[in-house]
């Protein structure tokens, strides 16, 4: 099955920094990359997504990035503020079952 | 437009007491699924329904772990025996028509914390 990594685990960041996490994924066939973020006592809440068919697509102050060749995507986070703290999956499919990273826990610091 | 219910949010039991979790879809949503989120882990996916179907239940620990998505709407997820390793959240999620990009977006509700002690 799928096998997919996220780094880094914690991130920290001044307020109106940007912020980058990347994913790996292992299965060539994997065609839709979504992105979640979760606050405390929440369920995941879908941010961004990019389809295989796209390298690049952005939403206001984030983007999302994909290497087909090298499996691996990133999700972009620009000038940052203290609502964006979180903690950010990434996640991969190709048959509607998603594979999730491990998490990445943002603060952005005041 | 109304997300997915979950409820109850928080269920403390002990070990051998059995449980259930319910889950109400987002209307119109044919398929859905029921996610473990272990503390400091992603959802991994445990069974996917579709309309009442199961399209996937690989993950399910079947002899303790049951589920089930009568008439297609609403879904229960029942855990009987349950093990101190079950203590995570519960997560319900559900997606629209199935064979087209739209069928890949997939809302979560708010989840279920169980704790076994």
């Amino acid at each position: 099955g799928e096998n997919v990594e996220q780094h880094p685990s914690t991130l920290s960041v001044q307020e109106g920094d940007s912020a980058v996490i990347k994913c790996t994924y292992s299965d060539s066939a994997s065609n839709y990359f979504p992105w979640y973020k979760q606050e405390l006592g929440k369920g995941p809440q879908l941010i961004i997504d990019i389809r295989s068919n796209v390298g690049e697509k952005k939403d206001q102050r984030i983007a999302v990035t994909l290497n087909k060749t090298a499996k691996h995507f990133s999700l972009h986070i620009t000038e940052t503020q203290p609502e964006d703290s979180a903690v950010y999956f990434c996640a991969a499919t190709g048959a509607n079952n998603l594979f999730f990273g491990t998490g990445t826990r943002l603060t952005v610091i005041p | 437009e109304a997300g997915v219910a979950q409820s109850p949010r928080y269920k403390i039991i002990e070990k051998r007491q059995s449980v259930a979790f319910w889950c109400n879809p987002i209307s119109g949503h044919a398929t859905l699924y029921w996610y473990q989120q272990i503390l400091g882990q992603g959802p991994k996916l445990l069974i996917q329904f579709q309309n009442n179907g199961v399209v996937d239940d690989s993950q399910l620990p079947k002899d303790r772990f049951s589920a089930e998505r009568l008439k297609g709407v609403d879904s229960t997820l029942k855990i009987q025996p349950a093990k101190l390793e079950d203590s995570a959240v519960y997560l319900c999620a559900s997606s629209s028509e199935t064979g087209t990009w739209s069928s890949y977006e997939q809302y979560f509700g708010p989840g279920t914390r169980l704790t076994v002690t």
